[in-house]
């Protein structure tokens, strides 16, 4: 099984509203990443996590919060949101979080209205 | 810090025809280098991978890739492409962030490939 699941495929939210978006991996992948995608751009790492700590964070506004419940699951908390924040959210995984091949999810496309 | 250039924004080929992507890289070590695929909307697919040892690499549905040092390229190839090729291609190098032991990628700006019947 190489498969990142991420749900839910599509969000539409108020900027008011509170939401969450959730990965799974049963690769035993010991590193976890959430990547924002722009359109027409390429993803831009947000956080990474390895062994369930958070291990890198890119300077991302407090309205986004990671959390790593256990080593196959990573969720990214939405609050208070804005129109800017629109993007394809993807998760990934890796064996570890050192140089190595990442395995990409089919992201979430979310619209904050 | 590391970079990658993709200087083809759009490339258009006929199937059946050859394919060429370009990639150049800038880091200051060895790098790990990577090639990715993406659907629209969909998520990325890695395609093939280059860490060390010989700089042809095989990866997934026909494609390679030759890593040059001297010419810091990593270009993509395909000897006939399909009409299911069309897609998205970024190239993009792997780094230690910032004095730490964790890595990440850093993509190119994409190249949109159109095949034409």
């Amino acid at each position: 099984d190489t498969e990142v699941t991420q749900t839910p495929k599509h969000l539409v939210m108020g900027m008011t509203n509170k939401k969450s978006l959730k990965c799974e991996q049963h690769m035993g992948h010991r590193a976890m990443y959430w990547y924002k995608q722009k359109a027409k751009k390429p993803p831009e790492l947000m956080f990474v996590y390895s062994y369930e700590k958070l291990s890198i964070n890119e300077s991302v506004p407090s309205r986004f919060s990671p959390e790593c419940p256990n080593s196959s699951l990573l969720n990214l908390h939405l609050h208070a949101l804005q129109p800017e924040d629109s993007a394809l959210y993807l998760c990934a995984s890796s064996p570890t979080a050192r140089v190595t091949e990442a395995f990409f999810g089919q992201g979430t496309r979310l619209t904050v209205v | 810090a590391q970079s990658v250039t993709q200087p083809d924004i759009h490339i258009t080929v006929s199937e059946g025809a050859s394919l060429e992507l370009r990639c150049n890289y800038s880091y200051g070590a060895t790098p790990y280098l990577f090639w990715y695929v993406q659907s629209p909307g969909q998520g990325l697919q890695l395609l093939l991978k280059y860490f060390s040892g010989d700089t042809l690499v095989q990866g997934i549905k026909g494609f390679e890739a030759e890593f040059k040092r001297s010419q810091s390229s990593f270009n993509l190839r395909k000897p006939s492409v399909h009409w299911s090729d069309a897609a998205e291609y970024f190239c993009a190098v792997g780094a230690y962030a910032g004095g730490t032991s964790y890595g990440k990628l850093t993509f190119g700006q994409g190249t949109i490939l159109t095949v034409h019947p």
